[in-house]
């Protein structure tokens, strides 16, 4: 099984800063096969990023996925109030599919 | 517009039944893989099973083999998950979720069921 760990578990902010999550793994990510997910409480995960730097339809343009083999990031530049929730990485390369244990992004 | 909506769930004792139940629209159900993940109270996501686009394979979390079931009904477009011997750790919210990919390969979840809360307590 393929461990991603996320760091800062939690990352503290303010509205129109730049902030950037970090998703390691514990192997190589097939063919770049990492998703990004925005929850919030009390909802269904929503995709954020998909193969590593795709954005989802329908995703902000302020969202930006990177990374390759064992280390990915998400950066969210100019966040917005909206943009407090916490965030979970996901590979789907290899079974079984595995999630981080999520990044709270917090107003400072 | 793509839609799953979820049934079932709710409070049962430990060492019994629910099935939970997804309902998809919007889209060509018979043509994608589906999953279910969970989420215990204040915790991360936990995959949980998926079932290909015609039901003839199924994988499980290793953790989680031998109580739960996931099957589907592509005629009436709908996804089940059947989990028996119920434990109080299995207290969490169930999602079901269309997976995108194509062809031999998985993909991302999108769009996710609202979920459902199954709680087991005696």
């Amino acid at each position: 099984e393929i461990v991603l760990t996320q760091s800062p578990a939690t990352l503290s902010s303010s509205p129109g800063e730049t902030v950037t999550l970090f998703c390691g793994a514990s192997q190589t990510v097939f063919n770049t096969y990492l998703a990004w997910y925005q929850q919030k409480p009390g909802l269904a995960p929503r995709l954020l990023i998909y193969d590593g730097s795709f954005r989802a339809t329908g995703i902000p343009d302020r969202f930006s996925g990177s990374g390759s083999g064992t280390d990915f990031s998400l950066t969210i530049s100019r966040l917005e109030p909206e943009d407090f929730a916490v965030y979970y990485c996901q590979q789907y390369g290899r079974l079984p599919v595995t999630f981080g244990q999520g990044t709270t992004v917090e107003i400072k | 517009q793509v839609h799953l909506v979820q049934s079932g769930g709710g409070a049962v004792q430990p060492g019994g039944s629910l099935r939970l139940s997804c309902a998809a629209s919007g889209f060509n159900f018979g043509s994608f893989a589906m999953h279910w993940v969970r989420q215990a109270p204040d915790k991360g996501l936990e995959w949980v099973a998926v079932i290909s686009f015609d039901g003839s394979d199924t994988f499980y979390a290793d953790s989680l083999k031998g109580r739960f079931s996931v099957y589907r009904d592509n005629s009436n477009k709908t996804l089940h998950l059947q989990i028996d011997r119920l434990r109080k750790d299995d207290t969490a919210v169930y999602y079901c979720a269309r997976d995108e990919g194509s062809g031999s390969y998985y993909g991302s979840f999108h769009p996710w069921g609202q979920g459902t809360l199954v709680t087991v307590s005696s």
